[in-house]
């Protein structure tokens, strides 16, 4: 499967604890892209990345969110000191990027379900 | 009031029926305009798009923007059971990088 692939696909923890979520983007795609989805709503962009260097982020990301992108590869989020609110779907998306004439596509991943007790 | 607004449902159809979704929004810059699809569980998967305003059809879908009123429309001809999913509209700006999603409007194709 050359898809996007995530890590793991269900995680439940307790408040407080911290979790990390891991991402595997398609393997010739530069950017690299983490959204949220709560239940009912559309996915909400949270950053993104080209390569390694991370080149946006949403207000939505607070000080207990760090997302990384080492060696320009894989990804990982990480939830510090987890709260009931961060109960959701996230999910991973990557693509080329833009290129003349083409749209920048991003394909998903499945999506880690977090629930926070 | 959000960017992208679409009604939630759930529209439940007959087979065979014509699906009628529709998003609006509010952000001028947006050029391109896209229509995912959401399978219970899945991540969204991309349907097709269109850039500016106009139709596109393929196969059994039509895509239609409107960028005077800021209305976008899909259609579904045909509908099966297997369209039963929630459909995102997603408009991007041109050589933008976040898309910005609608809440989604759940199809439910009673066979």
């Amino acid at each position: 499967d050359t898809g996007v692939s995530q890590n793991p696909r269900h995680k439940i923890t307790k408040r407080g604890q911290n979790v990390t979520f891991r991402c595997d983007p398609i393997s010739e795609h530069n950017r690299l892209y983490w959204y949220r989805q709560t239940l009912g709503q559309g996915p909400e962009f949270l950053t993104y990345f080209q390569n390694e260097a991370q080149l946006e982020k949403s207000r939505l990301l607070s000080d207990r969110f760090s997302a990384e992108r080492p060696k320009g590869s894989f990804s990982t989020l990480e939830i510090q000191r987890t709260e009931q609110g961060d109960s959701a779907m996230y999910l991973c998306a990557s693509s080329e990027g833009w290129l003349s004439g083409r749209l920048n596509e991003q394909f998903f991943g499945p999506g880690t379900r977090l629930t926070v007790l | 009031q959000k960017e992208v607004e679409q009604d939630p449902g759930p529209l439940s159809v007959p087979e065979g029926a014509i699906v009628s979704l529709n998003c609006t929004y509010s952000n001028s810059a947006f050029q391109y305009f896209m229509w995912y699809r959401q399978y219970s569980r899945k991540g969204p998967e991309l349907l097709m798009y269109t850039y500016s305003s106009g139709n596109k059809e393929d196969g059994r879908f039509t895509a239609q923007v409107d960028k005077s009123s800021k209305y976008i429309s899909l259609f579904i001809r045909d509908s099966q059971p297997s369209d039963s999913a929630t459909y995102l509209c997603a408009p991007i700006k041109a050589a933008g990088n976040k898309l910005t999603f609608g809440g989604g409007t759940r199809v439910l194709v009673k066979p």
